[in-house]
């Protein structure tokens, strides 16, 4: 059984705030690691796809870090605004690389403004 | 880009009444193809997922069966829907070997009463 665990389960911050969440999955055989941003009412869209160790990606305020060896990912967001409002995912792809995607349960994060 | 087509995206049901989910993919050829499930309160559950036409592979023991009849079309069914089936599912298509990020449809939300 592949677990991916995501901490906090929710966090509220206040605009203008920096915060991060963790992501953590099987350091064993990996493949690939995805975040993704899951606002209400809509689909999750992509944030990262990472895949070597020591990685780290950048979207605006947004950015990732990625640990394989030890088998967790940060997601960092500066400066919090309240658009940023969403369920945060991670996904997990082993190196058995059937394109399996297992995901973790999210952090909901809400920004008061 | 990738287009995801699902519907119907609101379904209330009977225990007991059969379940047919479908989902088309515009943008792409020969993708990976996956059915989520999102029970209350808890993150995406991997139902199913497929490599190419009639190759499905089960995650978890349930109620629920899937068919890929062609390239770009994924269905959910159930011949007999139980309670706990209720929740948001969720089509999703992504680059074959799993690297490339997915890309979602707008969900159906099943109601079994």
């Amino acid at each position: 059984i592949l677990n991916v665990e995501q901490s906090p389960q929710s966090l509220h911050v206040q605009e203008g705030d920096s915060t991060n969440f963790t992501c953590s999955f099987p350091s064993s055989n990996f493949y690939a690691l995805h975040w993704y941003r899951w606002e209400t009412a809509k689909s999750p869209e992509a944030l990262f796809v990472m895949t070597l160790n020591g990685d780290e990606k950048k979207k605006g305020r947004i950015s990732a870090t990625l640990n394989t060896k030890e088998g967790y990912s940060y997601l960092y967001i500066k400066g919090s605004q309240p658009e940023d409002s969403a369920t945060y995912l991670c996904a997990f792809i082993r190196s058995s690389n059937t394109g399996k995607l297992i995901f973790g349960q999210g952090t909901t994060l809400q920004v008061k403004p | 880009s990738q287009t995801i087509h699902q519907w119907p995206a609101t379904l209330v049901q009977p225990v007991g009444s059969p379940l047919s989910l479908e989902c088309t993919v515009e943008g792409t050829s020969n993708p990976n193809l996956y059915w989520y499930r999102q029970a209350a309160g808890r993150g995406l559950q991997l139902l199913f997922y497929s490599v190419g036409i009639g190759q499905i592979s089960s995650e978890v023991p349930q109620n629920l069966s899937a068919s890929r009849p062609q390239d770009r079309q994924f269905i959910l069914s159930s011949k007999k829907l139980l309670l706990s089936d209720s929740g948001f599912y969720l089509c999703a298509a992504g680059r074959l070997g799993g690297t490339g990020e997915l890309f979602f449809g707008e969900g159906s939300r099943l109601t079994v009463l």
